[in-house]
């Protein structure tokens, strides 16, 4: 079955760029729709971007100059860069993909990782 | 931007008990959207998609319903593993996708 797994440094300093990567098993990175949402401490989860197999990106209006969604296809991998980090984005990182049905892709995400905590402090 | 509004916040039930989760949209999202549970330390999981089509291995006693801007999640007995948060997202207008604040079902 398609399973996702998220690695990151952790601990990145304000005003710096973070970078997460999702691993993918199961499925290929080349040939699906992929996103990445993240969650506060305490709070909702938010769409952060999508990125189609053909390469296309879609971002949230709100981070899209700060964010770059790309993909490994040789590690088959995807990733996020987030530049110019605050507190605010102190967050689990999930990656997910949409769910897949009748040669259909509905973007409601029925695939998702373990999620990895990036937490942004001096 | 679609904004999911999802009440009461909080939910307190006892086991075996009906509990019924209301999302609403601040516009029609027509059935384009799901609901998801998610349990302390987890990833979301999805419930329900298409308003009322039970995702893969989801059981019987979790239903979608609503259209438009109006929408219920109703577990029809709940167990223990159902005290939880659960979340509604909207994706038909987008983007951005967009999710409500979420519902926490507790133990009365």
């Amino acid at each position: 079955q398609v399973q996702l797994r998220e690695s990151g440094p952790g601990l990145v300093k304000p005003s710096e760029t973070v970078s997460l990567t999702c691993s993918v098993s199961g499925d290929s990175v080349s040939s699906s729709y992929w996103s990445w949402v993240r969650q506060p401490p305490g709070k909702g989860l938010e769409w952060i971007g999508s990125i189609y197999y053909t390469g296309t990106t879609i971002y949230h209006p709100s981070l899209k100059s700060r964010v770059t969604i790309s993909e490994d296809t040789s590690k088959n991998q995807f990733s996020l860069r987030l530049t110019s980090v605050t507190a605010a984005d102190t967050a689990v990182y999930y990656c997910g993909r949409p769910l897949h049905r009748h040669s259909h892709w509905l973007w409601a995400f029925d695939i998702w990782g373990p999620g990895t905590v990036v937490t942004v402090s001096a | 931007e679609v904004v999911m509004t999802q009440s009461p916040a909080t939910l307190s039930v006892s086991p075996g008990e009906r509990a019924t989760l209301s999302c609403r949209a601040s516009q029609s999202v027509s059935d384009n959207l799901a609901w998801y549970q998610q349990r302390p330390g987890q990833a979301p999981r999805l419930l329900i998609y298409g308003a009322s089509t039970r995702a893969t291995g989801i059981p019987a006693r979790f239903s979608g319903s609503g259209s438009g801007t109006e929408f219920t999640l109703t577990i029809s007995s709940l167990q223990s593993e159902d005290f939880a948060v659960y979340y509604c997202q909207q994706y038909n207008d987008w983007p951005p996708l967009t999710f409500g604040g979420g519902t926490k079902i507790d133990i009365k």
